[in-house]
Order: structure tokens, then C-alpha cells, then sequence
């Protein structure tokens, strides 16, 4: 059973660091990885979704990798900006044609202004 | 235009009613999730319907029942309701398990028992 350790639990960085959020999962059988954002009292909404092929998926100020071998994922957020407050949940799928997401309990991130 | 859309967004009912949210999705998937994240924000998986046809139940008590009457459409009636049922319930979509395009999440809605 898939089981995701997301590390930090909590961040709070200065506006304008760039910072590195991990993400951790026990069976790396996957096909894809997703990370989302979860603004609070709202739904997710999907920032990057990352193929076991790809080592990289980029978009704007946010980079993800997937190391499937070491059961890794990393999201990076360049030139944090208040906005990016958010909590940030990592999403492998249980497994290869599981027809579900696993999620970690996420990195709530806080950028000071 | 709402790619998944919820209704209702909130819901405050007392113990033991019935009550149902219901899902529809406008993305030509084939997949449909419920999803519950409980006062720790921690988000489970409950049900996944394919083509109408129920291929994960996630250990859910039996009061919880989804109806899937077509594959835009995934309904979660729940009997008897209980304090423990208080959450939030996400629907979600995705073409067949997610492999090229990933999931797409509905905004939730916000179960409260009294």
C-alpha cells in the first residue's frame, strides 16, 4: 500500500527565498506524480503533473522532479511570494492502474512579505 | 465553466438524516473519485467509479452509497448521519487512471452534523 511523507510539515519563509518542498512514497511502481495546492477552506488545484519519464516538469516559478528509484519528489518554488501561501500536497497513485491518489499530509508554507 | 462542480458547497443537517451532494464533471472523463478530508486535513480516498462501474470502496461504512447514473455524474448519498461524518468531501476525474492527464478535483463541500 502506498504510503507519501511529505517533509516539511510547516515552512514559513521571507518573500522572494526560494525553497525546496519533499516528498517522499514507498512504492515507486507509479506512472505519474501530481502536486497540488490547497488554499484554505478551497479544492485543489493541480500545479504540475510529472511522468515517471521525466525527470523535470516545469511551470513559471515552480520546478518538480520525480526520482522514482529512490521514491522521491521534490517541488521547488523560486522567488516565493505571499501568494504562494498555501499548503502543498504531493499525489503519487497507489500504484501502477490503481484509479486512486495517495496523499501525503502536505507542507503548509507561509511567506512572509 | 467549472471542469468539476459540487453541490452542495456547504451542508449543516442533524444526526441521523439522510443527505446526498452530488458531482458532475464536463471533462469527458471516464473516472470519477470521492475523496474525504477529515478535521486533519488529511485527504482519503472513499470510492472510484470507471464507466459507471464501481472499482474501489475504500472501506466505507455502508450508509455511505455513491450512484454513478452515467459517466459525468457521481452522487454520494449517506443514511443516518454521525457526528464522525463531519468533513469535507472532494469528487474528483480523471481519463481512465490518470496516467497522461492526472486527476482534476471538484471545490469540496463542507459537511457538518449537529
Amino acid at each position: 500500500k502506498q504510503e507519501v511523507t511529505q517533509i516539511p510539515a510547516a515552512l514559513s519563509v521571507p518573500e522572494g527565498e526560494n525553497l525546496v518542498l519533499n516528498c517522499s512514497f514507498t512504492d515507486s511502481a507509479i506512472y505519474n506524480l501530481q502536486w497540488f495546492r490547497q488554499d484554505p477552506g478551497k479544492g485543489l488545484t493541480s500545479l504540475l503533473l510529472i511522468q515517471s519519464s521525466q525527470r523535470e516538469q516545469t511551470s513559471g516559478r515552480l520546478n518538480a522532479s520525480l526520482d522514482k528509484s529512490s521514491g522521491r519528489s521534490t517541488l521547488y518554488i523560486a522567488a516565493s511570494q505571499p501568494g504562494d501561501s498555501a499548503t502543498y500536497l504531493c499525489a503519487p497513485p497507489g500504484g501502477a492502474g490503481s484509479y486512486q491518489l495517495t496523499f501525503g499530509k502536505g507542507t503548509k508554507l507561509s511567506v512572509i512579505p | 465553466d467549472t471542469a468539476v462542480s459540487q453541490t452542495p458547497k456547504y451542508l449543516v443537517t442533524q444526526m441521523g438524516n439522510d443527505k446526498s451532494i452530488k458531482c458532475e464533471q464536463n471533462l469527458g472523463h471516464d473516472t470519477m473519485y470521492w475523496y474525504k478530508q477529515d478535521s486533519k486535513k488529511f485527504l482519503k480516498i472513499m470510492f472510484s467509479y470507471n464507466n459507471k462501474e464501481l472499482i474501489i470502496n475504500e472501506t466505507v461504512p455502508n450508509r455511505f452509497s455513491p450512484k454513478s447514473p452515467d459517466k459525468a455524474h457521481l452522487n454520494l448519498h449517506i443514511n443516518s448521519l454521525e457526528l464522525g461524518d463531519s468533513a469535507v468531501y472532494f469528487c474528483a476525474s480523471s481519463q481512465g487512471d490518470g496516467t497522461n492527464y492526472g486527476y482534476t478535483f471538484g471545490s469540496g463541500t463542507r459537511l457538518t452534523v449537529v
